[in-house]
């Protein structure tokens, strides 16, 4: 049973346009979320994380946000480029329960073109 | 290393066949981190060791399947006697912190099994 869930498995962007990729989940003892990039051949790689306590959190072009009573959250990259073209995974995490596991959604891809 | 090492990178393995997989992590990390990808999906948790010690292996698919961290350093996956479903890219990560989150991931080893 799929806990966190990407329902976009693409999306194509203009660069210099906004990327909002959404993730839901289901599981209410989630209580840390992050994303990951990831290229081809390569692993995935942190990006941000926010935690339950907050709505919001950024960094530079990257910004997450999370509706608790929702189940959602998103993250949204502006500007975007086309280096940002890459697979996008959400990922949560029970902290209370878990010792650093996450479960992760089935990605989004992102193409940015110029 | 300045990464998280894994290797091979790829592997076949006929139907049947044992295999072993390695892990180097980033020198000092104490969290280390197995996952199961196969294609189309997001990473999924199989084991986690705490320096040398396996605290979780609640998501190790079966008793094929069965890893190792003897020092606290390098990790080895092994999985016996594998069949088809176990084709993915099995990834590797390493985290300073006790049940840290936004670990470092390898590169992963892809494993095909014909």
């Amino acid at each position: 049973d799929q806990q966190v869930k990407q329902n976009s498995p693409s999306l194509s962007v203009q660069e210099g346009r906004i990327s909002i990729l959404n993730c839901d989940y289901t599981n209410s003892m989630f209580d840390y979320f992050l994303w990951y990039k990831k290229y081809p051949a390569e692993g995935p790689t942190f990006l941000i994380s926010i935690s339950s306590i907050k709505d919001k959190n950024e960094d530079g072009r990257f910004t997450v946000f999370l509706n608790k009573s929702a189940k959602h959250l998103s993250l949204h990259i502006v500007p975007s480029q086309p280096g940002d073209s890459a697979v996008y995974f959400c990922a949560a995490s029970d902290r209370g329960s878990t010792l650093g596991r996450l479960y992760f959604g089935r990605g989004t891809q992102l193409t940015v073109w110029p | 290393g300045a990464g998280v090492s894994q290797s091979p990178r790829y592997k076949v393995a006929k139907r049947g066949q044992d295999v072993a997989l390695r892990c180097d992590p980033i020198s000092g990390h104490v969290s280390l981190f197995w996952y199961q990808q196969a294609l189309g999906q997001g990473p999924e948790f199989l084991t986690y060791f705490q320096n040398e010690a396996q605290l979780d292996k609640s998501g190790l698919p079966s008793d094929r399947f069965f890893a190792e961290r003897p020092e606290g350093s390098v990790s080895t996956l092994k999985i016996q006697r594998t069949q088809q479903e176990d084709s993915a890219v099995y990834l590797c990560a390493s985290s300073l912190v006790q049940g840290g989150y936004g670990y470092t991931f390898g590169s992963g080893t892809r494993l095909t099994v014909v």
